[in-house]
């Protein structure tokens, strides 16, 4: 079946640092990707998306990058804050299908 | 600018009662969307309404589960005669009327713990 997961569970990144989090797709059919971070106890938050007719969209702080030939995704963090410590996932959409398929997460934890 | 909310925020119950969970979506937002998260995992779509219909209900389970918009109020959905496998979370989200391909915006969850 399709899924959506990511390469490693969790991340370890020194306050200040880059922090790049990686996601692959199978479904081809995505054209719709979406990151969120969820604190503990908390819903997912949305961070940036990125439709499959780009391949890098720039926020505050954040960059989402989308290989489509690998159908790989990543999210870059610049100056990682402690903050920033959550769990992340990527969810997409494919088509006309209006409901997200999440990865099962990662976390990113920011060392002081 | 209130966000989705959901209510209520924790709910307890004993195997064979009703749960009840409530949704108010983003205001000007008029597709609701349900998802459930099991521990350590990621959300899971469940459906996804919009107001007095239901678009897409391919994860919802085929029996104690319902979900309803209606014209005035919030979304709920329901859970009968519950077991201990529904304790989880359980995440509303919103997107605007411009469709449903638009971001979808999560509320606080319920968590919902049956004994």
């Amino acid at each position: 079946g399709e899924s959506v997961g990511l390469h490693l569970p969790t991340l370890s990144v020194q306050e200040g640092d880059n922090s790049i989090i990686n996601c692959a797709y199978s479904n081809s059919a995505s054209d719709y990707f979406i990151w969120y971070k969820q604190e503990s106890g908390k819903g997912p938050q949305f961070i940036i998306d990125i439709r499959s007719n780009m391949d890098k969209r720039q926020g505050q702080r954040v960059t989402v990058l989308l290989n489509k030939t690998v159908k790989h995704l990543s999210l870059q963090i610049a100056a990682t804050q402690p903050g920033d410590s959550a769990v992340y996932f990527c969810a997409e959409m494919a088509g006309a299908n209006s409901k997200l398929t999440f990865g099962k997460g990662i976390t990113l934890s920011v060392r002081p | 600018n209130a966000g989705v909310m959901q209510n209520p925020r924790h709910l307890v119950r004993r195997r064979g009662q009703e749960a009840r969970l409530r949704c108010s979506p983003m205001k000007g937002h008029s597709h609701v969307y349900w998802y459930r998260q099991l521990p350590e995992e990621g959300l899971k779509f469940m459906v996804y309404l919009q107001k007095e219909n239901i678009i897409d209900e391919s994860g919802m389970p085929k029996e104690r589960f319902s979900a309803e918009f209606p014209k005035e109020g919030p979304s709920i959905l329901r859970i009968q005669q519950v077991v201990r496998g529904d304790s989880a979370a359980y995440f509303c989200a919103s997107s605007p009327p411009e469709g449903a391909r638009e971001t979808q915006y999560f509320g606080p969850g319920t968590r919902l713990l049956v004994l």
